[in-house]
């Protein structure tokens, strides 16, 4: 079973600071089958990006992503106060879907 | 508009089985490779998937949770139910169901969540 470890836990910024988060995988994972959620309190997950990289429509451009085999990076750039919230990463193999523990990204 | 909505009982009790159900709209589950999920997440915790339903019925469960789950449908209600047996106090938290379409590997749209408590 694949395990994905983010990091760090909490990391405190500012608005328009950019915040890099980092999941990292057990193993070797194919960059299409690695998603990232925000979630803010109350909420349900929000997709932000797909495939490692893929932003879904309506996500805005300050939401980046990167990374292969084991090491994938979403990096935010220029903080808005609406983007401090938990962040997960997301994973699909062998007919499972595992979660990272999150990042919460708090002001 | 693409819609999910959870729903089931707020408490169950220690060693019942929890039944909930997901409403879904603005899609079809028999048709067009849609699946949906279900996850759940204690207080204050992560998140953690429990169980898929794919269109063509094919279901799959969290390896440590599949003796507890069963997930079906009932596409005439346009409905995904989830049922846990034996239910435990540890089984707290708020269980979301979410879609996804084969071919692709994450949730797309997300019901609201629904909170269960299980009193010991």
């Amino acid at each position: 079973e694949i395990v994905l470890t983010q990091s760090p836990n909490t990391l405190s910024l500012s608005p328009g600071d950019t915040a890099t988060l980092s999941c990292r995988a057990s193993q070797n994972i194919l960059s299409s089958y690695l998603a990232w959620y925000q979630q803010r309190p109350g909420q349900p997950p929000r997709l932000v990006l797909y495939s490692s990289s893929a932003r879904p429509a309506g996500i805005p451009g300050r939401f980046s992503g990167s990374g292969s085999g084991t090491d994938f990076t979403l990096t935010i750039s220029g903080l808005e106060p609406e983007d401090f919230a938990v962040y997960y990463c997301l994973h699909f193999g062998a007919l499972q879907y595992t979660f990272g523990q999150g990042t919460s990204l708090e002001i | 508009q693409v819609t999910l909505r959870e729903s089931g009982p707020a408490v169950v009790n220690r060693t019942q089985t929890l039944k909930l159900t997901c409403t879904v709209s603005g899609f079809s589950l028999t048709t067009g490779d849609m699946c949906v999920s279900w996850s759940r997440q204690a207080p204050g915790k992560g998140l953690e998937w429990l169980a898929r339903i794919d269109w063509d019925d094919d279901k799959y469960y969290r390896t440590s949770l599949k003796s507890r789950l069963t997930i079906s449908k009932d596409t005439s209600k346009n409905q995904v139910v989830l049922t846990m047996t034996d239910m435990d106090p540890a089984d707290t938290g708020t269980y979301f169901c979410a879609r996804s379409s084969s071919g692709w590997y994450h949730f797309d749209y997300w019901g609201q969540g629904i909170r269960v408590t299980v009193s010991s």
